[in-house]
């Protein structure tokens, strides 16, 4: 129980398109949703909290504008990177917290590999 | 300073051997603790998680928690070749959001 599915796991994409990644929780409802971006060799670090039917509250320094977060259901979270340019390149993790928790536990996607060339 | 900090090694150990990763925080608030596995270009996986201070353990895996002195240890007994990967320790307030360590590599050679 508790998978989180994350799709695409790999994208390549040119600089000034945009990408969309997509986080379901197959077997739970999740109200809250988490995107991460994390760097070669360095932790995980939370880019937004994303609630179903309502705005994503970010963490300072990421552009809300550049990053857009819907969460239009209990069980689906998109992250869109617009406009996407080479320092965007990352690896992009989700994680879904179920609705209802007991274990107060986020279950973790597998992430998605964004190279913009 | 911040606020969680974990040696990001690497760590490299013989098959069988006790493996000891630790991680030191500075916010006194942090009452849940966990520990994740993450193998290479994977999502994190949940190993342990406590609450407050004390021992728990799992099969292989021991965590212990120290909350007096913002101290959080994982051991791993017997280890194998397929405990490589990057350890994170993570904690919490009674919010949601996780507060990561860098991660410590570690490799288990046969």
């Amino acid at each position: 129980g508790a998978v989180v599915s994350q799709h695409p796991s790999w994208v390549i994409c040119k600089s000034g398109t945009s990408v969309k990644i997509e986080c379901r929780s197959l077997d739970f409802q999740a109200t809250t949703m988490f995107w991460y971006r994390q760097f070669p060799k360095q932790s995980l670090m939370l880019m937004a909290t994303s609630n179903e039917g309502s705005k994503a509250t970010y963490e300072q320094g990421v552009e809300k504008d550049k990053f857009l977060i819907n969460h239009a259901s209990l069980t689906l979270s998109t992250l869109t990177v617009t406009s996407a340019h080479p320092e965007d390149s990352s690896f992009y993790i989700c994680s879904a917290l179920p609705l209802g928790p007991i274990k107060n536990i986020q279950y973790f996607g597998a992430g998605t590999r964004l190279s913009v060339l | 300073q911040k606020e969680v900090e974990q040696d990001p090694g690497p760590l490299s150990v013989p098959e069988g051997a006790i493996v000891s990763l630790n991680c030191t925080y500075s916010n006194s608030a942090f009452q849940y603790f966990m520990w994740y596995r993450q193998y290479s270009r994977k999502g994190p996986e949940l190993l342990m998680y406590t609450y407050s201070s004390g021992n728990k353990e799992d099969g292989r895996f021991t965590a212990q928690v120290d909350k007096s002195s913002k101290y959080i240890s994982l051991f791993i007994r017997d280890s194998q070749p397929s405990d490589s990967a990057t350890y994170l320790c993570a904690m919490r307030v009674n919010d949601y959001k996780l507060s990561f360590g860098a991660g410590t590599t570690v490799t288990v050679r046969a």
